[in-house]
């Protein structure tokens, strides 16, 4: 299973401002997938991270709020900009194996005061 | 489109007794996966078992075992010998490939809590 280092675990942020999440895997993997876990509730697809080209948005993100990087097959950033309390929540860094099992990074705990 | 659904958000039990904990799914595809996860406090997501929706043999993994029923699109999680260290939130996910991607959907979550 790939291990997953997702950084960093929390961090506190004023309204406005930006927090980059970085995820790095330690092997070369094809996927990456970027979710958000609000308090209390189930987790959410953000993108997903494609190597060398432009991330894949699900409907309701949009890449000027969630802008993405992918520079190689084992890195990713996820930005959450303009930050606003609504966006408080758990970010979560995943990796397909190719073999159908979705592995996760231990999350980074957003709060936005 | 897929939907998951748990219909138990809370559930606690015995430290070493049994407990099953429920999951629902809703789709029209006949090729799938099925997952149990499990976030402890850390909120490290991990992962408990896996099913092959082509598969009626139901997938066992130590304490963990599942009662998959396709029919009924039903796929139910069971700890046996429960322990302290099995609290934390269970999440059922059902996944499809679609699209030369892969779609994860999660249920909303139980939150299971072993008692000493």
């Amino acid at each position: 299973s790939a291990v997953i280092s997702q950084k960093p675990s929390r961090d506190i942020c004023q309204r406005g401002t930006s927090l980059t999440i970085q995820c790095q895997v330690d092997s070369q993997v094809t996927m990456m997938f970027w979710y958000r876990q609000q308090p209390g509730q189930s987790l959410t697809l953000i993108a997903t991270a494609n190597q060398g080209s432009e991330a894949t948005y699900e409907s309701g993100f949009v890449i000027d709020k969630f802008p993405i990087s992918r520079p190689n097959l084992t890195f990713s950033t996820l930005t959450v900009s303009n930050m606003s309390p609504e966006d408080s929540s758990i970010y979560l860094c995943s990796v397909f194996d190719g073999y159908e099992k979705l592995f996760f990074g231990s999350g980074t705990q957003l709060s936005v005061l | 489109a897929q939907t998951v659904t748990q219909s138990q958000p809370e559930m606690s039990v015995q430290e070493a007794e049994t407990v099953t904990l429920s999951c629902t799914y809703d789709t029209s595809e006949n090729n799938y996966y099925l997952f149990w996860y499990k976030q402890p406090p850390s909120r490290q997501m991990i992962l408990v078992i896996r099913q092959e929706a082509y598969k009626q043999q139901n997938a066992t993994e130590n304490r963990f075992s599942v009662n998959f029923q396709k029919a009924a699109k039903s796929f139910s999680l069971k700890i046996s010998d429960s322990q302290l260290g099995d609290t934390a939130m269970y999440f059922c996910a059902f996944m499809k490939r679609a699209s030369g991607t892969y779609k994860y959907i999660f249920g909303t979550g139980t939150r299971l809590k072993v008692l000493a």
